[in-house]
């Protein structure tokens, strides 16, 4: 089971970096990374996805070192709009036993 | 997602009623899931389907049962409901492959209230 463990909460301002790291120490050769965030009354929305090393796309940067037991998630100059909730997802084969997390919720402050 | 829309959004109901929710989508994705969720303790994956005639137990289904009529369409039903089962509940669709690399899309969400 690629149980994730991640900060309940973090604050931060606008323009600033937040990085927001997962622990992941049981995941599986075959599991990808992924984070999503979740705004209230809304459902959880793609943001990015890796396996190793760094991925970057237009909103965020993941960063895996090589053990891949943990990952970050990196969001450059957050604006209040970036205030929700930050799951990181392990998945896998075993779907049965699928595990989001609690997730983090980040606080952007002006 | 507007592709992946849940009815009904908001639900309030008595203990032993029957519920059904909805779910339909037009991304065209073989694969749909339905998750509940509480505070502080996440999503957790209730059924999942890979296609019409899939239909596969998630880590919490006792309680509920589902139904897929159609490609695009997969509801959850709840046969007796009971208090417990008061939570947020979202239905989310993948692309076939192995769900490691597949992002989900989600649903707005149906709360349910379950008196």
């Amino acid at each position: 089971l690629a149980k994730t463990t991640q900060p309940i909460s973090m604050d931060s301002y606008e323009g600033q970096e937040v990085n927001i790291t997962c622990s992941h120490n049981n995941i599986a050769t075959n599991d990808y990374i992924t984070w999503y965030q979740q705004f209230p009354s809304q459902g959880p929305r793609f943001i990015i996805q890796g396996y190793k090393t760094k991925v970057t796309n237009e909103v965020a940067s993941l960063f895996i070192p090589a053990d891949r037991k943990s990952s970050t998630l990196s969001l450059p100059r957050v604006s209040l709009s970036d205030t929700a909730v930050y799951y990181c997802l392990v998945g896998g084969f075993n779907f049965n036993k699928f595990y989001f997390g609690s997730g983090t919720k980040l606080n952007v402050k002006p | 997602d507007a592709d992946v829309t849940q009815t009904p959004r908001n639900r309030i109901t008595k203990t032993g009623k029957r519920i059904m929710l909805e779910c339909s989508q037009t991304k065209g994705h073989d694969r749909m899931y339905w998750y509940r969720q509480d505070p502080g303790l996440g999503l957790r994956l209730i059924y999942y389907s890979f296609d019409v005639k899939d239909i596969n137990k998630g880590e919490i289904s006792d309680g509920y049962s589902v139904s897929r009529q159609a490609q695009a369409k997969f509801s959850l039903s709840l046969e007796s409901a009971i208090p417990n089962q008061t939570a947020l509940y979202f239905c989310a669709t993948s692309e076939t492959g192995d769900l490691s690399n597949q992002p989900q899309h989600f649903g707005d969400g149906t709360r349910l209230s379950i008196l």
